[in-house]
Order: structure tokens, then sequence, then C-alpha cells
């Protein structure tokens, strides 16, 4: 089975773009996550979606924003990109009442 | 406070040692608690869950302290695949939503 995948793997920008990030969940998983993780530290809450809507946001500012589709799959969003967004984005899937969280192996932001 | 605190090390520890790693958290009211680990440039992998009653999975010990808000992993006869960074994290629901990561702990392992 596969598991999360998130696309694309790296990706450049520069300051003031914006920029989209894909995540598929694992078959069968409906809630998915998105951490932010800068280099040296651990992940950082963003989002959590669960059948398509939002059940919990992290500190972020309002350039970041996300959604989940009907197949249960999810876009991230962060406008207006910053040198400080550079950082490793992970998605993560889960059911709702598994403790088991899955990640993918992240999507790579660099902001120049 | 972070709400999470870890050592970073990192622990250089020869292999078929035991080392043991600790972790605070500031919200009395968090209600799961896990390790993860994470090898270089790749993601997170649940380790453990944590329990008060504490528990074991092979050569790994996980032990929580709800008073001293404090949690440990113990890891008795080193391999030197267990060389990665350990994250100890905590959540304020039952399930596995919003974790809270800490910094992670480096360890690597000495043939």
């Amino acid at each position: 089975d596969a598991g999360v995948t998130q696309s694309p793997t790296h990706l450049i920008k520069t300051r003031g773009q914006h920029v989209t990030l894909r995540c598929s969940p694992i078959s069968g998983h409906k809630s998915v996550s998105w951490y932010q993780q800068v280099l040296g530290q651990g992940p950082q809450f963003i989002f959590q979606y669960y059948e398509k809507e939002e059940r919990g946001r992290g500190n972020f500012p309002d350039r970041f924003s996300a959604r989940q589709f009907p197949n249960y799959s999810s876009e991230l969003n962060v406008n207006a990109l910053l040198l400080g967004d550079s950082a490793l984005y992970l998605c993560a899937s889960s059911t709702w009442t598994n403790e088991k969280l899955f990640f993918g192996s992240g999507t790579q932001l660099s902001v120049l | 406070r972070k709400e999470v605190e870890q050592d970073p090390g990192p622990f250089n520890v020869p292999e078929g040692a035991t080392v043991a790693f600790n972790c605070t958290y500031s919200n009395s009211a968090s209600q799961s608690f896990f390790w993860y680990r994470q090898d270089c440039r790749k993601e997170p992998k649940l380790l453990m869950s944590v329990y008060s009653s504490g528990n074991e999975d092979g050569r790994f010990t996980a032990q929580l302290n709800r008073a001293s808000q404090y949690i440990s992993l113990l890891i008795r006869d080193s391999k030197l695949s267990d060389s990665a960074t350990y994250l100890c994290v905590v959540s304020l629901d039952f399930g596995n939503e919003k974790l809270t990561f800490g910094t992670g702990t480096r360890l690597t392992i000495i043939p």
C-alpha cells in the first residue's frame, strides 16, 4: 500500500511569491495534518483537517491556508513568502481514532 | 518556556551501551505522549506511545511521570541502527492530533 505522498519533493521560490504543496493520505485515512519543520527544530503544527473541515490550527499567520478535498487529499497554500518560511513541510494522515500518525517524506521549501 | 523541552545532545554512545533521554512538558492538561524517531532528512516515525504505567517494546522503555510532567526513554543494548534524532511529543487531545514536538535529541551510536 502507498504511504502518505507529498509533492513536490523540493521547491525553490523567491520572497513574495506564493506556493501550493500537495498531500495524498494513506487510503482510508480521513484526517490530514500539516507541520512545518525548520532546520534543527521539531515539527510545528500548522493545520489539521478531517472530513474536509478544519479541526485545528496552529500559531501561524493568515498567509498560511489549507483545504481538504472530497478524496481526502489536501493542499497547503502559503502566500507572500518570507525567508523564514524556508523549511520542510510535512503532511501526516491518520484515521480519526487511531493514535498512529503517518508522515509523508515532506516538501523541502527554500525561499530566496 | 518551551512547551516541550529536550536536551538537544548530541549523545555519542558506544554500541551496546544503555542510553536515556529525558523530556519535560509545560502544560499539565496534556493527555497523550509519544516518542518519535527521525532519521537524517527523513520523516518522523512513531517509536512508541508513553503511558503512566510505563511501557516496554523490546530494547525500548518509556516512562511518564504526570506529577513532574516528565517523560523518559531508555534504550538498552544500543545498536548502530539506533542512530537518529529522538523527538518527545505531547498532545492535549487523547488522540494524535495537534502534536507538540520537542526539538529532538540527536543520538549517534559509535561502533
